[in-house]
């Protein structure tokens, strides 16, 4: 009864490759985020979509991609991966109409790229 | 700009009482959260405020003053698994959560 999963949980790749990080939620939440934290443990938005509008963080390369086919998933697609790309990467999801946005973190991906 | 401000790191002793102080600045408040994280796991809920005061929830109690865009986090009776980062989020007008960089707590025999 996992409420929000990632897959996978490590990815290790070479500079340049294409790769895709998998996010589900069963919590019925209309929200969904892509977090980036990196070495020093800084928390830092990437995207936050629902099915109304997909709002990105400006400093986001444009190599990153959400997709979502459905309100309980939120993919990141990463193409022409860098060095600097390495980090954990952490889907979220909450309800964002009301006031209250607690928001429930996946377990995180560590991507590091070679 | 938006901006949330906590210590970067804070070493307490069991048994004892600390307190993690945030500070922010932000387009609008939607209430402020403080999360845990404990290495290489995601954060966890721990807390919420969006009106001045004391909520208090078993050994951890939070803390918000509005007009002091201020909050603080309270660990009573530290146990060594409270060793863990504590990220502090205010949401905006936007209701968007504006993170702070974490405080590492370090807890001490």
């Amino acid at each position: 009864d996992t409420a929000v999963s990632q897959t996978p949980k490590y990815l290790v790749t070479q500079m340049g490759n294409d790769k895709s990080i998998k996010c589900e939620q069963n919590l019925g939440h209309d929200t969904m985020y892509w977090y980036k934290q990196d070495s020093k443990k800084f928390l830092k938005i990437m995207f936050s979509y629902n099915n109304k509008e997909l709002i990105i963080n400006e400093t986001v390369p444009n190599r990153f991609s959400p997709k979502s086919p459905d309100k309980a998933h939120l993919n990141l697609h990463i193409n022409s991966l860098e060095l600097g790309d390495s980090a954990v990467y952490f889907c979220a999801s909450s309800i964002v109409d009301e006031v209250y946005n607690e928001q429930f973190f996946g377990p995180g991906t560590r991507l590091t790229v070679l | 700009g938006q901006n949330i401000d906590q210590p970067t790191e804070m070493t307490a002793t069991e048994g004892a009482i600390v307190q993690i102080n945030c500070t922010y600045q932000t387009s609008g408040f939607n209430g402020l959260f403080w999360y845990q994280q404990h290495a290489g796991e995601a954060p966890t809920f721990l807390s919420y405020n969006v009106l001045d005061g004391l909520e208090e929830k078993g050994r951890f109690s939070s803390f918000l003053s509005r007009s002091k865009g201020y909050s603080y986090l309270l660990l009573k009776e530290l146990q060594m698994k409270d060793s863990a980062s504590y990220l502090c989020a205010v949401g905006d007008s936007n209701y968007q959560l504006i993170w702070g960089a974490g405080t590492k707590l370090i807890i001490k025999p």
